[in-house]
């Protein structure tokens, strides 16, 4: 079946502009992460959906960051005013429910956004 | 806090060698850890984690928990193993959930 599949591939952008990025989990899959990746950097943990509510943004960098999500399945993470320290790949992942833990995580291919 | 660190950026090794990558973490309850692998223009994937205990195209990793480290392991390195590694930490805390990843080690076997 499709996996995680993200959308766009890649987005530039302008000091700024807002920006929203897209993600379509695996059918079936409750919960929902997004985290970036920024150069030479590991991956930062954004937030995480369980359904359609998202118990911890703790992860976002700062208030310009929002996501939501509806009717559990697809997500998006809207940037506003970006900056150019927003320059990263955003990965999405899904995975089965995590009560207790542990699911494997699916990720997507990533959008990679550039602020000129 | 919970950390996990991966001290090698990259690990170069010749076709055959064996391949040990380094991952220490620091968390307070019982941990739950993963390795990660991104192999070029491929996303992110699964190689394995410690409660399953088996080994997945040669690697192997073993949670010592008196060292607190998760190494990634394999007795002969090949050139398809050239990759990206992450080593990742599982904290599941006030209904929340979330992966806590290192740097990543870069892999390159050379032939």
């Amino acid at each position: 079946g499709a996996g995680v599949s993200q959308s766009p591939s890649n987005k530039v952008t302008e000091k700024g502009k807002d920006v929203e990025l897209r993600c379509d989990p695996i059918s079936g899959h409750t919960a929902l992460y997004w985290y970036r990746q920024s150069l030479g950097q590991g991956l930062e943990f954004l937030i995480y959906f369980q359904g359609n509510s998202a118990p911890d943004k703790s992860g976002l960098p700062s208030d310009r960051f929002s996501a939501e999500r509806t009717g559990g399945s697809v997500s998006t993470l809207t940037i506003q005013r970006t900056q150019q320290e927003d320059s990263a790949v955003y990965l999405c992942a899904s995975s089965l429910e995590t009560s207790g833990g542990g699911n494997e995580q699916f990720f997507g291919p990533g959008t990679r956004l550039t602020v000129l | 806090a919970q950390r996990v660190t991966q001290p090698e950026k990259l690990l170069s090794v010749f076709k055959g060698a064996p391949v040990e990558l380094k991952c220490n973490y620091s968390y307070s309850g019982s941990p739950e850890l993963f390795w990660y692998v991104q192999y070029s223009r491929q996303r992110l994937q699964l190689l394995l984690r410690h409660i399953s205990r088996e080994s997945i195209k040669g690697f192997t990793a073993d949670l010592n928990k008196g060292e607190t480290s998760f190494h990634l392991k394999k007795p002969f390195a090949q050139e398809e193993d050239s990759a990206m590694y992450y080593c990742a930490l599982s904290e599941w805390m006030d209904s929340s959930y979330k992966l806590i990843f290192g740097s990543g080690t870069r892999l390159l076997v050379r032939p």
